[in-house]
């Protein structure tokens, strides 16, 4: 069965300093993965995606994650934090069997102090 | 400007009545899907559908129907066997079952 964990429900860092946001996944085989960020009463904004190849991926905002296949992990992380990027961010996980589901994560709320 | 629009923003339900929460998208895609955020719980699949006039249930859909009769919409009526309704409900589209979702900007249903 697939499952996606995000550990911390809250994560705050200082404006300026690096943030990381923690994401294990399980599932049945190599998994695609994805990072998405919701503001207050909106909609979920994708992020970026692991589908395979690098390991670093970049995407939106100067964000990126790393896949770890021997961690089971796909860290959010970006290495400088704004004041905007305070949200909640949501890691999901498809295995690459016929399923359509997206598992997500429960989110961790992200707040960046001045 | 594509895209998907979820109306209303805000539904109100009262006990017994079936309500209907509409999405429309734009963005030519085969792919839609619908989701239900709780506090604490993330997201959880509804419904998804991956070409017209075909549907799947997805976790969570006791007390949930859909349709798709056109490409573009997917409404989702929440029954009157839906026992705890209140929610923030998130509609989604993607080209295909492996690309990015795009979401909607959600309904919070509340019961009167």
């Amino acid at each position: 069965a697939q499952s996606v964990a995000q550990p911390e429900d809250q994560v705050n860092v200082a404006e300026g300093n690096p943030l990381t946001v923690k994401c294990t996944y399980s599932v049945s085989g190599n998994p695609y993965l994805f990072w998405y960020v919701q503001y207050p009463n909106r909609g979920l904004q994708f992020l970026l995606k692991y589908i395979t190849g690098d390991n670093l991926v970049k995407g939106s905002y100067g964000f990126e994650a790393e896949f770890n296949k021997s961690q089971t992990s796909f860290h959010l992380k970006k290495p400088s934090a704004l004041v905007s990027d305070s949200a909640l961010y949501f890691c999901a996980v498809r295995d690459r069997t016929g399923a359509n589901n997206l598992f997500f994560g429960t989110g961790t709320r992200l707040t960046v102090i001045p | 400007d594509g895209g998907i629009t979820q109306s209303p923003k805000y539904l109100f339900r009262k006990e017994g009545q079936n309500v209907t929460l509409s999405c429309e998208q734009n963005l030519n895609h085969d792919a839609m899907y619908w989701y239900r955020q709780d506090p604490g719980q993330g997201l959880r699949l509804i419904y998804y559908s991956q070409i017209v006039n075909d549907f799947q249930k997805g976790d969570i859909a006791e007390g949930y129907s859909v349709s798709r009769e056109k490409k573009e919409s997917f409404p989702l009526t929440v029954t009157s066997a839906q026992k705890n309704p209140t929610a923030f409900y998130l509609c989604a589209s993607s080209e295909g079952r492996n690309e990015k979702l795009f979401f909607g900007s959600g309904t919070q249903l509340s019961v009167l």
